[in-house]
């Protein structure tokens, strides 16, 4: 049962609009979420993240809006650029026994047309 | 910048080889990840370890092994590699703080 979805597979935009990422949880104890950006053939790197007590944050081109009545938190990049292209995924934070993990989503391909 | 390095980048290798997987990071981070990847689908947490000597299983069952002899090593053993086991496979570390930082991954067919 996946706890952190990422619905849509791809995504194509624009050079200079707005790229929005969507992710869904289904834990209510979900406390933090993180974003990642992955090129192929790369690990993933950190991009921004958002604790459970705010609904935004902000970081240049990069906000995360958090919906946690609706368990629900996006990413928008403004304005978008080819070198955007790449693969997002969400990650949640919660616990497994006593332990600490990241729960992450499939990931989201996006692609930034010039 | 993260400093956490995996080798090899690729391996190529028939059913039944022995493999270990490298991963070192020199951030002096007590907790290190092994996560298993394969294309359009999430990351899987397949082993643990929150410090020297102590390793633990991850959600995805998994036949390979870990062992944490040193807070900067933590490589990954598969004793029988089989198709199966074809997938990127990343290895991360993070400090005090939930950001994990990634290595470049391996990505391992077993023919």
């Amino acid at each position: 049962d996946q706890q952190v979805k990422q619905n849509s597979p791809s995504l194509s935009v624009q050079e200079g609009r707005i790229s929005i990422l969507n992710c869904d949880y289904t834990n209510s104890m979900f406390d933090y979420f993180l974003w990642y950006k992955k090129y192929p053939a790369e690990g993933p790197t950190f991009l921004i993240s958002i604790s459970s007590i705010k609904d935004k944050n902000e970081d240049g081109r990069f906000t995360v809006f958090l919906n946690k009545s609706a368990k629900h938190l996006s990413l928008h990049i403004v304005p978008s650029q080819p070198g955007d292209s790449a693969v997002y995924f969400c990650a949640a934070r919660g616990y497994s026994g006593s332990a600490r993990q990241l729960t992450f989503g499939s990931g989201t391909q996006l692609t930034v047309l010039p | 910048e993260a400093d956490i390095y995996q080798t090899p980048r690729y391996l190529v290798i028939g059913t039944g080889k022995k493999i270990t997987l490298e991963c070192s990071q020199t951030m002096g981070h007590d907790k290190m990840y092994w996560y298993q990847q394969d294309p359009g689908m999430e990351l899987h947490l397949i082993h643990y370890s929150y410090g020297v000597n102590s390793t633990e299983k991850g959600d995805l069952s998994s036949e390979s092994t870990v062992s944490r002899i040193r807070t900067e090593h933590f490589p990954l053993t598969l004793e029988s590699a089989r198709p199966s086991h074809t997938s990127q496979y990343l290895c991360a570390s993070s400090g005090l703080g939930e950001k994990l930082f990634f290595g470049s991954g391996t990505q391992l067919s077993v023919l």
